[in-house]
């Protein structure tokens, strides 16, 4: 139980274009997901914390209009990286949460490279 | 500012061997701490979490971590560590009643000799 996957796991684009990439909570509903980007031998960063029919909330220093959220469902997140530039490359991870529980579960990643 | 610090970026030991996985975190007060561990093309899995009580937490796969306060460190340990795992292990902190805050270290690779 509590697997979260997430789509595509890798993505290249060319400068300029958006690149959407999914996140699913597959065994269990999912009231606030969480994106993650990581730089190689850097920590996990939170992007921004969504709460299904909410707009999300930012980290400071995240531009929501580049790094655009959407949590439709109690099930589904996705994240798109608009006008991608190749600063934009990085690994992208979201997590998932039931409010009552005291735990974060993660999707194994989507690969970014902006060519 | 809260940080999470892995000191250990790759470390190597033989199968069989002891293993311990350093983290200390700087906070204001106690945050909740726990560790996990992530093998390639896998989500982040939780090994074992401390909230509170007793400071020696045992977690899943034969892995316990001990709090000590005084030190600021939540280091994991396996006493015999086996071929599969071999991985990547994440220690994060998050503020006591703010489970949507999550802090992570920047992680350690564990390498296992045959």
């Amino acid at each position: 139980g509590a697997v979260v996957s997430q789509h595509p796991s890798r993505v290249i684009c060319k400068s300029g274009t958006s690149v959407k990439i999914e996140c699913r909570s597959l065994d269990f509903q999912a009231t606030t997901m969480f994106w993650y980007r990581q730089f190689p031998k850097q920590s996990l960063m939170l992007m921004a914390t969504s709460n299904e029919g909410s707009k999300a909330t930012y980290e400071q220093g995240v531009e929501k209009d580049k790094f655009l959220i959407n949590h439709a469902s109690l099930t589904l997140s996705t994240l798109t990286v608009t006008s991608a530039h190749p600063e934009d490359s990085s690994f992208y991870i979201c997590s998932a949460r039931v409010v009552g529980n005291n735990e974060q579960f993660f999707g194994p990643g989507t690969r970014l490279t902006v060519l | 500012a809260q940080s999470v610090t892995q000191p250990d970026i790759h470390i190597t030991v033989s199968e069989g061997a002891s293993l311990e996985l350093r983290c200390n975190y700087s906070y204001g007060a106690t945050p909740y701490l726990f560790w996990y561990v992530q093998s390639p093309g896998q989500g982040l899995q939780l090994l074992l979490k401390y909230f509170s009580g007793d400071t020696l937490v045992q977690g899943i796969k034969g892995f316990e971590a001990e709090f000590k306060r005084s030190q600021s460190s939540f280091n994991l340990r396996k006493p015999s560590v086996h071929w599969s795992d071999a991985a990547e292990y994440f220690c994060a902190v998050a503020p006591r009643g703010n489970f949507n805050k999550f802090y992570f270290g920047s992680g350690t690779k564990l390498n296992v000799k045959p």
